[in-house]
C-alpha cells in the first residue's frame, strides 16, 4: 500500500519568512496530493491540492510543487503570518481510493 | 450549511466497555471514512465506505467495527475498549461525483475518546 513520509515534524519560522514542508510517497499510481491544515482544537481542512498532470499550483501565499519522477511533493508558504501556525498534513491517493496521510508538521510562526 | 457532525464530542469510558461513535452528514456525499489521530502519528484510516453496501478495512481496523446505516450515517464501534484506543476520532466524507474534486475530504469536528 501507499506510504507517505513527511518532514520536518516541527518547523519554527519568524513572521514574514517562508516555510517549506516536504513529503514523499511510495505508490507510483498515486495521482492526487492534497494538503490539510489543522488549527489547534479544530478539524483538518483542505488548503490546496494538486493532481499528477500538474507540476505546480499556487493560491495566494501558498503553493504546492510535485515531482512525479522522484515521488515527492512540497508545500511552500511565503510571507508567513502568526495565523499560519497549525499542523499541516500531506496526503496521497490514487483517484477513487482513500487518502494516505503523512504524520504531520507542526508549524509555529513567531512574531 | 451542509456539514459533517459527530456524537458524542467527548467520551470517557472504562476498559472492556462497548462504545459507539456516530457520524452524520448533510452533504449528500457517498463516501465516508473513520480516522484516529494520535500525537505524532497523524491521521490513520480505520474503515471507509464508498456506498451503503460497501465497507473496507483501513490501516488499523483491529479492535473496531463499523456500520453504514444509510448514506448519511456511518458509525464506529469499539466492542471492548482498551486504553490504547484513547485518541481523537474523526469522521470524514467525500463525493465521487464532484468534478475534479473526487478525493477532497470534509472532516467532522472530532470525538475525543478516553479509555480508563
Amino acid at each position: 500500500g501507499e506510504n507517505v513520509e513527511q518532514h520536518p515534524s516541527t518547523l519554527s519560522v519568524q513572521e514574514g519568512d517562508s516555510a517549506v514542508i516536504k513529503c514523499t510517497y511510495s505508490d507510483s499510481a498515486s495521482n492526487y496530493f492534497p494538503w490539510y491544515k489543522q488549527e489547534l482544537g479544530k478539524r483538518p481542512q483542505l488548503i490546496i491540492d494538486i493532481r499528477s498532470n500538474v507540476g505546480e499550483k499556487k493560491d495566494q501565499r501558498i503553493a504546492v510543487t510535485l515531482n512525479k519522477t522522484a515521488k515527492h511533493f512540497s508545500l511552500h508558504i511565503t510571507e508567513t503570518q502568526p495565523e499560519d501556525s497549525a499542523v499541516y498534513f500531506c496526503a496521497a491517493s490514487n483517484s477513487g481510493y482513500a487518502l494516505n496521510f503523512g504524520k504531520g508538521t507542526s508549524l509555529l510562526v513567531t512574531p | 450549511d451542509a456539514d459533517v457532525t459527530q456524537t458524542p464530542r467527548n467520551r470517557i469510558t472504562k476498559t472492556g466497555k462497548r462504545i459507539m461513535l456516530e457520524c452524520s452528514q448533510t452533504k449528500g456525499h457517498d463516501r465516508m471514512y473513520w480516522y484516529r489521530q494520535d500525537p505524532g502519528l497523524g491521521l490513520r484510516l480505520i474503515y471507509y465506505s464508498f456506498d451503503v453496501k460497501d465497507i473496507n478495512k483501513g490501516e488499523i481496523s483491529d479492535g473496531y467495527s463499523v456500520s453504514r446505516q444509510a448514506q448519511a450515517k456511518f458509525s464506529l464501534s469499539l466492542e471492548s475498549a482498551i486504553p490504547n484506543q484513547t485518541a481523537l476520532y474523526f469522521c470524514a466524507t467525500s463525493d465521487l461525483r464532484a468534478q475534479g474534486a473526487d478525493n477532497e475530504q470534509f472532516f467532522g469536528p472530532g470525538t475525543r475518546l478516553t479509555v480508563l
